[in-house]
């Protein structure tokens, strides 16, 4: 089974919309993270927002807020007021456990674009 | 202050070659990693080293290798090129694992034919 699964390939969003990419997981970990990465044309991956599993309140970071809901197993990034700039690819990941060598397990990601 | 930064930028190779590939880091980072990256399959470790002289296998090790003899660099192995290897290749590092974020470097695209 997947560990992160991001249904959307692609989505369409219009200037100063919000949007949600969504993106669910699968663990049996209690100490896990979850990460969302932005990566543009150009290539680069840029990390957005973190939300740990024991956080109780949703992470946000500007215009990026992730709506976290555990027992659901969801974690999906909600962008708010899109900008052209935000057309890119968006790639979630996940990091179980929290504690130890572990490491990030990466989406297949959502192509996001924003029209004028 | 440069991040992480991947030698070469382009690589086109024959089927049997060998190369390696260059990551340095700057940032004092204890944990590095490299992915690589196929249409439609985002992103899968490869390899990952969680400090000087360490290495450890990810989800997609074979036929490639590295080392970790300094802390700021970490190099990526194909002693034997396959097509199946054509991919863009990703170098990362963190300061160490849990909460800590990734920071990425520009990618290697390689091509085997």
């Amino acid at each position: 089974a997947q560990k992160i699964t991001q249904t959307q390939p692609g989505m369409f969003v219009q200037e100063k919309e919000a949007v949600t990419l969504d993106c669910t997981y699968d663990t049996s970990d209690q100490s896990y993270g979850l990460f969302w990465y932005k990566q543009p044309s150009s290539g680069e991956m840029i990390f957005l927002i973190y939300q740990g599993s024991y956080d109780e309140q949703n992470a946000t970071e500007g215009r990026y807020s992730l709506n976290f809901q555990k027992a659901r197993k969801s974690a999906n990034l909600v962008i708010s007021a899109s900008q052209l700039g935000d057309s890119a690819m968006y790639f979630c990941a996940m990091r179980e456990p929290l504690s130890g060598y572990s490491t990030l397990t990466f989406g297949k990601g959502t192509m996001l674009l924003v029209s004028p | 202050n440069a991040g992480v930064t991947q030698t070469p930028k382009f690589r086109v190779l024959k089927t049997g070659q060998s190369m390696t590939l260059l990551c340095a880091q700057d940032m004092n980072h204890e944990y590095m990693y490299w992915y690589r990256q196929d249409p439609g399959m985002g992103l899968r470790l490869i390899h990952y080293s969680v400090g000087e002289g360490t290495t450890a296998k990810g989800e997609v090790p074979d036929g490639y290798n590295v080392s970790r003899l300094k802390k700021q660099n970490f190099l990526l192995g194909l002693e034997s090129a396959a097509p199946s290897q054509t991919s863009v290749y990703f170098c990362a590092s963190s300061y160490s694992g849990g909460i800590d974020e990734q920071y990425f470097g520009p990618g290697t695209r390689l091509t085997v034919t």
